[in-house]
């Protein structure tokens, strides 16, 4: 079975763009996270989706938004983008919204 | 909201020698306690967890053990491999948005 899977794997930007990374769980998995991990540090909770509805959203602008889709899949959308958006963006999928997640491999997204 | 602290920040030990990393939190209500093990090109993977009504589990060479009044938990990594050779995280929460700690790189010296 496929795990979760992320795309791109890389991305670079310039200040000021917009950015669109996705998301695809596990099969059957029905819950999807989106984490920040800058270098060096641990990832950030930003939103948590479960049956295409949010059911959180953590410390982060309003540029920052997301939305799952009718096969679960999910969607990471960052506007105006600013250096210190570049990071790792993690998504991590789950069978329900409390049950284990399991980490995709990540987007390396650079803002220039 | 949660906050994790995790140490050591690095560790380097002897292959076969153990390992422990150490997490501390600071919401009582936190029930959930995952460890990831995180790689280059591999991602974040699962390795072991623990919810706030055992103590202790154990799977192989990995353990992890929770102290609820103290509000601390550890990994412990036993007869240590060059494959073990990674960054850790602990994490902790109350409803799976999972705050995380800075991570612990981990180098196994053959």
């Amino acid at each position: 079975d496929a795990g979760v899977t992320q795309s791109p794997t890389h991305l670079i930007k310039t200040r000021g763009q917009q950015v669109t990374l996705r998301c695809s769980p596990i099969s059957g998995h029905k819950s999807v996270s989106w984490y920040q991990q800058v270098l060096g540090q641990g990832p950030q909770f930003i939103f948590q989706y479960y049956e295409k509805e949010e059911r959180g959203r953590g410390n982060f602008p309003d540029r920052f938004s997301a939305r799952q889709f009718p096969n679960y899949s999910s969607e990471l959308n960052v506007n105006a983008l600013l250096l210190g958006d570049s990071a790792l963006y993690l998504c991590a999928s789950s069978f329900t919204e409390n049950t284990e997640a399991f980490f995709g491999q990540g987007t390396r997204l650079t803002v220039v | 909201g949660e906050n994790v602290e995790q140490h050591p920040s690095t560790l380097s030990v002897q292959e076969g020698d153990s390992a422990v990393i150490k997490c501390t939190y600071s919401d009582s209500a936190s029930n959930y306690f995952p460890w990831y093990k995180q790689e280059l090109g591999k991602g974040s993977q699962l390795i072991i967890d623990i919810r706030s009504n055992v103590g202790e589990k154990k799977d192989q060479r990995i353990a992890v053990t929770l102290n609820k009044t103290a509000k601390h938990f550890s990994l412990h990594i036993t007869e240590t491999q060059p494959e073990d050779s990674a960054v850790y995280f602990c994490a902790a929460t109350s409803d799976y948005k999972l705050s995380f700690g800075a991570g612990t790189t981990v180098t196994v010296r053959a």
